[in-house]
């Protein structure tokens, strides 16, 4: 069975206050890792996909990196618009089929200015 | 980008009705649709997968005859909570996969309230 688990649940930092959030993963065969953002009462907002290990991807402040086992979104000098929760996924392969995600709970992430 | 809407935002109906969720890809053809249920704080739980002209197929403990997804063309899908009851309320999500790209992209979610 897929698993992701993100760390932490809840993250508050100052504005300008660089961090990373966590996405340990296990997964049969990985055809893919998401990460979105999902603001209070909307739908989750696609940020990445990484594919292979060693993979980056950056956009504005945010970078993601991929490793065998886990991913992390990297948050350079946030400011109050980045707080939301951010979600992580993998999309495993299945031999075919068009494949819905298994998330994590998220992280909320509070940047205070 | 690719737009997926999804219709009510939020619905509130009384215990024993059915209640049916809009999900259309605008202006790309979703051959798959999948629906999601996310309760507060928790991660989204993928109900099933709809695919157009076909029966869709269920996860595991999802009750088909309760939610009955339609997926008639290859830009609607729909999910009909039949005779609700307040354990159904929650947030509803439908997303879409562009034909040919591994990218999903989400409706805004649909909260439901069954009193």
């Amino acid at each position: 069975e897929d698993q992701v688990t993100q760390s932490p649940e809840a993250l508050r930092l100052q504005e300008g206050e660089s961090s990373s959030l966590n996405c340990s993963y296990t997964v049969s065969g990985l055809r893919g890792l998401f990460w979105y953002r999902q603001d209070p009462g909307k739908g989750p907002e696609f940020l990445f996909t990484l594919y292979s290990a060693g993979e980056e991807k950056e956009k504005e402040r945010l970078k993601a990196t991929l490793t065998k086992k886990e991913s992390f979104l990297h948050i350079t000098a946030p400011k109050p618009e980045d707080s939301a929760t951010y979600l992580c996924a993998v999309q495993a392969y299945s031999g075919g089929g068009a494949d819905g995600l298994t998330f994590g709970k998220g992280t909320h992430l509070i940047i205070q200015p | 980008g690719a737009v997926v809407s999804q219709h009510p935002s939020w619905v509130i109906c009384k215990s024993g009705t059915s209640v049916k969720i809009e999900c259309r890809s605008l202006d790309f053809q979703a051959t798959t649709m999948f629906w999601y249920r996310q309760f507060p704080k928790q991660s989204l739980m993928l109900m099933a997968t709809s695919n157009e002209g076909s029966k869709a197929t269920y996860e595991q403990g999802v009750e088909k005859d309760k939610f009955l997804i339609n997926h008639a063309s290859l830009t609607l899908s729909t999910l009909t909570v039949t005779s609700a009851h307040p354990e159904d309320s929650s947030f509803y999500i439908c997303s879409a996969k562009d034909y040919g790209k591994e990218k999903l992209f989400f409706g805004s979610g649909t909260q439901l309230s069954v009193l």
